[in-house]
C-alpha cells in the first residue's frame, strides 16, 4: 500500500531559524500529496497540496513544499519559524485511483524562544 | 470554525459498555470520513461515506463498530463491548467529492475506556 515516511517525531527549532520537516512517499506514480498541522486543542487543517499542477506548492502562514520526484519527498520548510508554528504536522497521500488519505506519524514541533 | 462538530469531546467508559459518537459535517460536503488517532501516531482510516453509502471500512473497523449516515447528514460511530485498546481520538472529517483530499476535521471525540 501506498503510504508516507516522516522522520524524527519530535522536532526543535529556534525562534526564527528554517523549519524542515521531510516526507517521502513510496509510490511509483507521483500521489496527490499533502501536508495537515494540527494545533492545540483543534483540528487539523490542510496546510498546503500537491495535484500535479506545480512543484513548488504554497501554503498558508508562510509554509511551503516541494515535490521531487526522482526523491519521492514532499518536505515541508518555512524560512523563518514563528512561536505560532508549535504544532504537529502530517504528511498525508491520497493513492492514485484511491479516495481516502493516509497519514505520516507525524512531527511535532518545538519552538525555542 | 471549520464547521465539522463532534459530539461527545470527551467520554470516558467501562470496559465492556457501548459507546456512541456524533458527527455532523459541513452541510454542503457530501463525503463523511472518520479516523482513529492513537499517541504518537498519525490518523489512522476507519471508514467513509458519499451521501448514505458507506463506500469503504478499514481492517481496523471490527466487527464491534458499526458507523451510520442517515439521510446522508450527520453520522454516528458506535463501539460495543468497548475493550482498553479502544481508547484513543476519534476523528470525523467531511469533504466535497470535487477537492478529494481536502478535508475537514472536528476537534475530535476522545475515548478512555478503564
Amino acid at each position: 500500500a501506498q503510504s508516507v515516511t516522516q522522520l524524527g517525531s519530535h522536532v526543535s527549532v529556534s525562534e526564527g531559524a528554517l523549519v524542515l520537516l521531510r516526507c517521502n512517499y513510496s509510490s511509483s506514480v507521483p500521489p496527490y500529496l499533502f501536508w495537515y498541522v494540527q494545533y492545540p486543542n483543534q483540528g487539523l487543517q490542510l496546510l498546503l497540496k500537491y495535484t500535479s499542477a506545480a512543484t513548488l506548492v504554497k501554503g498558508i502562514n508562510g509554509f511551503e513544499a516541494e515535490f521531487k520526484k526522482s526523491e519521492t519527498s514532499f518536505h515541508l520548510t518555512k524560512p523563518s519559524a514563528h512561536m505560532s508554528d508549535a504544532a504537529e504536522y502530517f504528511c498525508a497521500v491520497i493513492p492514485y485511483g484511491n479516495n481516502r488519505l493516509a497519514f505520516g506519524k507525524g512531527n511535532q514541533v518545538v519552538v525555542i524562544p | 470554525d471549520t464547521g465539522v462538530s463532534q459530539d461527545p469531546r470527551h467520554k470516558i467508559t467501562k470496559r465492556g459498555q457501548n459507546v456512541t459518537f456524533r458527527c455532523d459535517p459541513i452541510s454542503e460536503h457530501n463525503r463523511l470520513y472518520w479516523y482513529r488517532q492513537t499517541l504518537g501516531q498519525g490518523p489512522e482510516f476507519l471508514t467513509y461515506f458519499q451521501n448514505e453509502a458507506q463506500l469503504e471500512k478499514s481492517r481496523l473497523l471490527s466487527d464491534r463498530f458499526s458507523a451510520e449516515r442517515p439521510k446522508g447528514s450527520f453520522s454516528t460511530l458506535e463501539i460495543q463491548r468497548t475493550e482498553q485498546g479502544d481508547s484513543a481520538m476519534y476523528l470525523c472529517a467531511s469533504s466535497s467529492t470535487v477537492n478529494t483530499g481536502e478535508l475537514f476535521f472536528g476537534e475530535g471525540s476522545r475515548l478512555t475506556v478503564l
